[in-house]
């Protein structure tokens, strides 16, 4: 079983829809959560961090649920500019040093 | 000002050459990384550096060398190359007492062996 596995898509969307990515993780020890953001032939880019409680950014909400080792990402009114690939991220422990990425989930907003 | 920079940004040899990437960072960062992505898109780590200790050194072949002269520099050498090491090579640094999980990127370097 892959340390992170994600949808690789793509999800194809028009403008102002609302699309949710999901991820799960293998190590029930992790401890770090997160999304990252990578444009076409581009470098990664962190997006948000993702609190056991939920969180919010603008458009953007990540939720954890650790019974189920699942990650989630919602974009709420999706623009052209969101068309990337979301990674999901999650540490490896021991430690919070080593990141292991998803293989990303691409997301494609048409007009 | 480029915080993590990467050189070359392209790099086309022969299977059997040995070729190097450079990396800085001017974040002051306390930790750096080389990472990998290959065709499928999946991006794996290959070593950390902790102030200019090695902390992390997945089951690469050691054929892959990475040399930390200071904590701003990460260099990857690569000797005898073989076509399986066509991939982007990402280098990235993060401050490690925050914690935070941001890694900072530089722009990647991809690697063509033909």
């Amino acid at each position: 079983r892959k340390e992170v596995e994600q949808d690789p898509g793509p999800f194809n969307v028009p403008e102002g829809a609302t699309v949710a990515f999901n991820c799960t993780y293998s190590n029930s020890a992790s401890q770090s959560f997160f999304w990252y953001r990578q444009d076409c032939r581009k470098e990664p880019k962190l997006l948000m961090s993702v609190y056991s409680s939920g969180n919010e950014d603008g458009r953007f909400t990540a939720q954890l649920n650790r019974a189920s080792q699942y990650i989630s990402l919602l974009i709420r009114d999706s623009k052209l500019s969101d068309s990337a690939t979301y990674l999901c991220v999650v540490n490896r422990p021991p430690g919070r040093r080593a990141l292991t990425f998803g293989s990303g989930t691409r997301l494609q907003v048409q007009p | 000002d480029t915080a993590v920079s990467q050189t070359p940004k392209y790099l086309v040899t022969q299977m059997g050459n040995d070729k190097s990437i450079k990396c800085e960072q001017n974040l002051g960062h306390d930790t750096m990384y080389w990472y990998k992505q290959d065709s499928k898109k999946f991006l794996k780590i290959m070593f950390s550096y902790n102030n200019k200790e090695l902390i992390i050194n997945e089951t690469v072949p050691n054929r892959f060398s990475p040399k930390s002269p200071d904590k701003a520099h990460l260099n990857l050498h690569i000797n005898s190359l073989e076509l399986g090491d066509s991939a982007v090579y990402f280098c990235a640094s993060s401050r490690i007492q925050e914690n935070t999980g941001e890694l900072f990127f530089g722009e990647g370097s991809r690697l063509t062996v033909l």
